[in-house]
């Protein structure tokens, strides 16, 4: 068990509304990551940090924003949300081992 | 640039059977990662095996093994003797192993049926 949380498991929201989601991690992690998985599409990259206040854009940033104040908590932000953005969310952190371990996933859907 | 390429969207094949899943990666560093990971229908990402860039071994654990290539920019993962349980999404990965942000990117995954 990585030690790796997410919340929530579930939301409903309505387009336009800000929504933010959480990662928890447990066992201080330097690098952390947020997916979006939909069929087709794989798991493809939102933001990622590499340390406190340190985060970087992924393949599919538009909309989305993250903040990372403290080691254990990675939070994506969608500013306005849009249907669009129903999906499957991720979040990952890596080991010193490198591999990733992998959060149980969020099912936003914006309706 | 840094991509991963998985051709194969969805596999069937009966149990017992081998199959193959492919990989193509594409990177301009020297320093790298490939993972691959299991997605079955309960929904959790589940890692499979990491293989480095320097390192160009085959594995193999049990039914699984890996085929790295960097000649062809491959890392292939077969199963032999395939089961039921082998039903799921495999995603390979890449991970860009240097400087500062060491960004880790999949493939869009293939989906491998098992049939009874």
């Amino acid at each position: 068990d990585a030690g790796i949380t997410q919340s929530p498991r579930h939301k409903v929201t309505e387009t336009g509304t800000p929504v933010t989601l959480r990662c928890h991690q447990t066992e201080n992690h330097r690098y952390m990551y947020w997916y979006r998985q939909d069929p087709g599409h794989g798991l493809r990259l939102i933001h990622y940090s590499y340390g406190v206040k340190d985060t970087d854009k992924g393949e599919v940033s538009d909309g989305y924003s993250v903040s990372r104040s403290k080691t254990e908590d990675f939070l994506l932000t969608l500013e306005s949300a849009t249907s669009s953005q129903t999906s499957v969310y991720f979040c990952a952190i890596r080991t010193g081992g490198t591999e990733a371990f992998f959060g149980q996933g969020t099912r936003l859907t914006v309706v | 640039a840094q991509k991963v390429t998985q051709a194969q969207t969805e596999i069937s094949v009966v149990e017992k059977e081998d199959v193959t899943l492919d990989c193509v990666y594409e990177t301009r560093d020297t320093t790298y990662y490939l993972f691959w990971y299991k997605q079955p229908p309960s929904g959790e990402l589940v890692f499979l095996i990491r293989r480095n860039s320097f390192d160009e071994q085959n594995e193999i654990s049990g039914r699984y093994s890996w085929n790295f290539q960097k000649s062809t920019s491959s890392f292939n993962f077969t199963i032999t003797a395939s089961q039921v349980v082998d039903s799921a999404v495999y995603f390979c990965a890449l991970l860009n192993y240097g400087g500062a942000t060491n960004k880790l990117i999949f493939g869009t995954g293939t989906l491998l049926a098992v049939q009874p």
